[in-house]
């Protein structure tokens, strides 16, 4: 039972252009939700994170949007850089699951192209 | 400042043995979380620790194990090992236990022969 789910497995887009990446998830009880990249032979870096008292967050050329009704988030990237070319990783946490704990569920991943 | 380090890079193992992975947290963070990746996959999460106690620990048999120390860094054992334990094991750290971003390091190449 997936309960983060990235359906798209790969995405090419212009250099320049906006990248947009999908993310959908099941557990109501996420509360906080976050990107990362990876690129091969790194682990995964932090990007951005958004709370579910809020519907966006911005930093820099990274946009995260939160619809709760629809249980969905996107990740914008404008404008898309050669340099973004990476696997993108959503993730959700269900901060009040009790005992402190903060485990993180990822989806599989959307690899994103920005071609030169 | 240094990030989160993992210590080996890659280990080859055979089946039935036992594996450690070592883990030093960014400095000045006291949680540390271990995830498994496996190819095509997104991360697992397997433990979670604070404060040298166990917060919380994902859906892995009782072959895994970890530990932090007083200087909050961790180990995570895996015994018996089985071809299906192949993967990269990703350790990451936080301030706090809960509601902090997880900063992750490079990984543990484990592949079981």
């Amino acid at each position: 039972d997936q309960q983060v789910k990235q359906n798209s497995p790969s995405l090419s887009v212009q250099e320049g252009r906006i990248s947009i990446l999908n993310c959908d998830y099941t557990n109501s009880m996420f509360d906080y939700f976050l990107w990362y990249k990876k690129y091969p032979a790194e682990g995964p870096t932090f990007l951005i994170s958004i709370s579910s008292i809020k519907d966006k967050n911005e930093d820099g050329r990274f946009t995260v949007f939160l619809n709760k009704s629809a249980k969905h988030l996107s990740l914008h990237i404008v404008p898309s850089q050669p340099g973004d070319s990476a696997v993108y990783f959503c993730a959700a946490s269900a901060t009040y699951s009790g005992a402190g704990s903060y485990q993180l569920t990822f989806g599989k991943g959307t690899k994103l192209s920005v071609i030169p | 400042d240094a990030g989160v380090t993992q210590s080996p890079t890659h280990l080859i193992k055979t089946r039935g043995q036992h594996v450690t992975l070592r883990c030093s947290p960014i400095s000045g963070h006291k949680s540390v979380s271990w995830y498994q990746q496996v190819l095509g996959q997104g991360p697992q999460f397997i433990f979670q620790y604070y404060e040298k106690e166990e917060r919380g620990r994902g859906n892995f048999p009782d072959r895994f194990s970890a530990r932090q120390f007083p200087n909050y860094s961790s180990e995570l054992n895996v015994n018996a090992l089985l071809l299906g334990d192949s993967a990269l094991y990703l350790c990451a750290s936080s301030l706090h236990a809960i509601k902090n971003e997880q900063f992750f390091g490079p990984g543990t190449r484990l592949t079981v022969l």
